[in-house]
């Protein structure tokens, strides 16, 4: 079946560490995105990607970073610079970007201890 | 900053009634998209309204959108105990950078429907 999907589900971590979400699309599509969502917030965009080899920041990218070598992949990484990081982190898709619908996955969380 | 407000942030009904919830935001839209979301599960798209359009219908779902008000409906008729869920909008914005549309959530409306 044709969807994304996040891994770990929930990922512990100590302070001082990075960690890296893992987001694999197999829908074809050329825009990826990362959220993160926290109790009453909504969604903040952390990074999105038009297209291979392309991403931007969005709102809240510091502590964040990211990469596209593949189509398919669009991992997030968690720096130690993070200064809140836990939280649940939603990774998206679109045929293009910001057109129509997103597509998302089941999310991982990061609980920092 | 958000974009979209859900109003109310918590909305608890009995099976069989409808729940209406609203949105409201501040700058102009080229569509505006409502999603759910299961506790702890990732989010799914219900429906996407159009600016030019002011009412759309997909089953159970009713959204309406009022440009002149920046605001926006979701009624659910005839609730079920599996509509329980957080329900969001979005809306797409020019985005301030230049990089074309941005889509921005709202914090999500909680409906509880119970038997």
């Amino acid at each position: 079946d044709g969807g994304i999907t996040q891994s770990p589900k929930y990922l512990f971590r100590k302070e001082g560490q990075n960690v890296t979400l893992s987001c694999e699309q197999n829908l074809n599509h050329d825009a990826m995105y990362w959220y993160r969502q926290d109790p009453g917030q909504g969604l903040r965009l952390i990074y999105y990607s038009q297209i291979v080899n392309d991403f931007q920041k969005g709102d809240i990218a510091e502590g964040y970073s990211v990469s596209r070598e593949k189509k398919e992949s669009f991992p997030l990484t968690v720096t130690s610079a993070q200064k809140n990081p836990t939280a649940f982190y939603l990774c998206a898709s679109s045929p293009r970007l910001y057109t129509g619908e997103l597509f998302f996955g089941e999310g991982s969380r990061l609980t920092v201890l | 900053s958000q974009q979209g407000e859900e109003d109310p942030q918590a909305l608890s009904i009995q099976e069989g009634e409808n729940a209406t919830m609203n949105c409201s935001y501040k700058t102009s839209i080229n569509n505006l998209q409502w999603y759910r979301q299961n506790s702890g599960r990732g989010l799914v798209h219900l429906i996407l309204i159009r600016s030019n359009e002011r009412e759309k219908h997909s089953g159970r779902l009713r959204v309406t959108l009022d440009t002149s008000k920046k605001s926006s409906s979701l009624l659910i008729t005839a609730s079920r105990a599996a509509d329980t869920a957080s329900y969001f909008c979005a809306t797409d914005a020019v985005g301030l950078t230049g990089g074309g549309n941005k889509l921005t959530f709202g914090t999500g409306t909680q409906l509880k429907v119970e038997l």
